[in-house]
């Protein structure tokens, strides 16, 4: 079975430092991988995605994703952040089997001025 | 082009009663998908159609169903509402079965009181 884990649930950073959100994953089979963002009140927003091709995957807002097969992770990262980043997000697999969605439980991005 | 379009947006429901919630998708996606997010179980899969047919089906019990329309309109409808049953339903559409990226509509806020 398929899974995903964020590895914190709360993370705190200053605007303009950089930000990391851990995510590891379960799969059988090469995966399909994505981060969502959250902000209040709204629905999820796609971050990005990865399918297999560049390991190294680029998207909105400046964030990116680098998957290791090794480590089995799929960590977000962002060079600055910045006030509106403030949100929460899910990292996601796809199951492959069935194409339903497997969230992680989400982590919330704290950044402080 | 227009996003996924959830309604209503807010419902205030008793218990005992029930409820239908609709989705559009973006046009000419055929794949309808729901879930449902709370503080403590946070997003869990709760089924997907595609091309009006039913094609998964996550752990919830028989009283919440769908259904998906010609148009790839989609309705779910939770029968004998209980108290847990609060929260946010979410729609994601998607051009295809599996493994795409979903897009996500700006939820219903389910309240059973």
């Amino acid at each position: 079975a398929q899974s995903v884990t964020q590895l914190d649930s709360h993370v705190s950073v200053s605007e303009g430092t950089p930000v990391l959100l851990r995510c590891n994953y379960s799969s059988s089979y090469s995966p399909s991988l994505f981060w969502y963002v959250q902000h209040p009140n709204k629905g999820l927003q796609l971050l990005l995605k990865y399918t297999s091709a560049a390991t190294l995957v680029k998207g909105i807002n400046g964030f990116e994703a680098e998957f290791k097969k090794s480590e089995t992770s799929f960590h977000l990262t962002k060079p600055s952040a910045h006030m509106s980043d403030a949100a929460e997000y899910f990292c996601v697999v796809s199951d492959s089997n069935t194409g339903k969605l497997i969230f992680g439980q989400g982590t919330t991005l704290q950044v402080k001025p | 082009k227009a996003g996924v379009t959830q309604t209503p947006r807010y419902l205030i429901k008793t218990r005992g009663q029930q409820v239908t919630l609709s989705c559009s998708p973006i046009s000419g996606h055929r794949s309808v998908s729901w879930y449902q997010q709370t503080p403590g179980q946070g997003l869990q899969f709760l089924f997907e159609y595609f091309s009006e047919t039913q094609r998964n089906k996550g752990n919830f019990p028989g009283r919440f169903s769908g259904r998906q329309f010609s148009n790839s309109r989609s309705e779910m409808n939770v029968s004998t509402l209980e108290l847990g049953d609060s929260a946010l339903y979410l729609c994601a559409s998607s051009s295809m079965w599996g493994g795409t990226e979903a897009f996500f509509g700006q939820g219903t806020r389910l309240t059973v009181v």
